[in-house]
């Protein structure tokens, strides 16, 4: 069974840092090129960012660009997120999914980390 | 940058209504279109990859069509578990990506 668990979400104030984490088994870690979605309370799904299997080819979506840094360990089988410099805007649940390249779609996805930026 | 967008935002049906949900691309995505299906506190599921593909363990009554720029998810026969909020994603731009607003699709 693929399981991705998020974690490192909270409260953070305003112009502060986060670091989330997400752990991933049942898959091979390695052949996924992995992604963060986020929902902030109450609205639709915002794709964020987004990491090839090798480190290659990562993206980010305008609205976190110069202020997120994706990352992954593939021996740990981990994604990471680093957040810095957050606003309000950023409160949300932030899930970790899997990009299947053979479906080219987002297979897996966690239950996410709750991340609330308010003073 | 794609911009996606769905109609309608949201949609009252009964069970066993044929529904039709749309989703349109600022650009040619050619068939890069997905669909999710997510319940309420509940993380997204993928139903259907490159706009008409089900997804392994979809019900049959899940279909999708389209190509370019114009899309539809049709459920043939809503069950009760069906109700649910619907996104499109197109994955033409990787390794950006870009979802639409999402459709509700609650019970009349």
């Amino acid at each position: 069974e693929v399981q991705l668990v998020e974690s490192g979400g909270g409260l953070a104030q305003p112009g502060r840092s986060l670091r989330l984490s997400c752990t991933a088994s049942g898959l091979t870690f390695d052949d996924y090129a992995m992604h963060w979605v986020r929902q902030a309370p109450g609205k639709g799904l915002e794709w964020v960012s987004g990491i090839g299997w090798n480190s290659g080819d990562i993206g980010y979506a305008d609205s976190v660009k110069g202020r997120f840094t994706i990352s992954r360990d593939n021996a740990k089988n981990s994604l990471y997120l680093q957040m810095d410099s957050l606003t309000p805007e950023d409160t949300a649940l932030y899930y970790c999914t899997s990009f299947n390249n053979y479906v080219e779609a987002f297979d897996f996805w966690g239950q996410g980390a709750l991340v609330t930026v308010s003073s | 940058d794609i911009q996606m967008t769905q109609s309608p935002s949201s949609l009252s049906a009964s069970v066993g209504d044929r529904v039709s949900i749309s989703c349109r691309a600022s650009h040619d995505i050619s068939t890069f279109l997905n669909w999710y299906q997510q319940k309420p506190g509940k993380a997204p599921n993928l139903l259907i990859y490159a706009t008409s593909n089900l997804q392994s363990g979809v019900p049959s009554r899940f279909s999708g069509s389209g190509s370019g720029t114009d899309f539809t998810l049709t459920i043939s026969s809503l069950q009760p578990e069906d109700f649910a909020t619907y996104y499109c994603q197109e994955s033409y731009s990787t390794p950006l990506f870009t979802f639409g607003p999402g459709t509700k699709l609650d019970m009349k």
